[in-house]
């Protein structure tokens, strides 16, 4: 299986602020990633497919970029709903899998 | 607009199964890519498998390869999942989860989540 890890597992920031999260894939898989946004009790929600590419109705604060290996999702400037968890994904090989998720706390 | 609604909470005890659908309105879904995905309290997401109703073969983790099904109800089309032999460690949110163009493009559209606990 395709292990992804995701630093940092959580941060503190304040609105306004840039935030980038890491996404590391144990192999090679091309852009097929992921990046999925999810609240506390509700599903999760997709921000960004194939590695860079903003999902319909997505603020374009939110951006990615990446290929191979490493990915980042940024937020260009933290506002208030963005404070969840977010994780990334494969989709190059099944399983598919997710990484651990990074909690995004207010400071 | 698409809509999914998957079925209700279930409490289940040690051993025995659980079916959850996934009914899908507003749209022709039979090509459609319905992954199943889920949660443990406290926990990430997990990929469990994949099928395309419309081509009627399924994908599984092997972590779950001869204990789940993921299928579309021959009578009634509705997309399905079930686990069988639960433990208490499949205690979880299942949620069914949609790639309408392709696994390259992402998951776009979510169920609400079905809570599975298996208890004695």
């Amino acid at each position: 299986d395709v292990q992804m890890t995701q630093s940092p597992s959580s941060l503190s920031a304040s609105v306004g602020d840039r935030v980038t999260i890491t996404c590391r894939a144990s192999q090679s898989i091309s852009n097929y990633v992921n990046w999925y946004q999810q609240k506390a009790g509700t599903a999760p929600k997709l921000l960004i497919y194939a590695g860079s590419s903003l999902q319909s109705g997505v603020p374009s604060r939110f951006s990615g970029s990446g290929s191979g290996t490493d990915f980042t999702l940024t937020i260009s400037s933290l506002q208030p709903e963005d404070f969840a968890t977010y994780s990334c994904q494969q989709s190059y090989i099944t399983p598919f899998t997710f990484g651990p998720g990074t909690k995004v706390l207010i400071k | 607009q698409v809509q999914v609604v998957q079925s209700g909470a279930e409490v289940k005890k040690p051993g025995s199964s659980v079916k959850v659908s996934c009914k899908v309105s507003g749209a022709t879904y039979s090509n459609y890519g319905f992954s199943w995905v889920r949660q443990a309290p406290g926990q990430g997401l997990e990929w469990m498998g994949r099928t395309i109703p419309i081509l009627g073969v399924a994908n599984y983790a092997p972590k779950f390869q001869g204990r789940v099904t993921i299928a579309a109800d021959k009578s009634t089309s509705i997309p399905y999942m079930e686990l069988s032999s639960l433990r208490s460690d499949d205690t979880a949110v299942y949620y069914c989860a949609i790639d309408r163009e392709s696994v390259y493009h992402g998951m776009d559209v979510w169920g609400q989540g079905t809570t599975v606990t298996v208890s004695s």
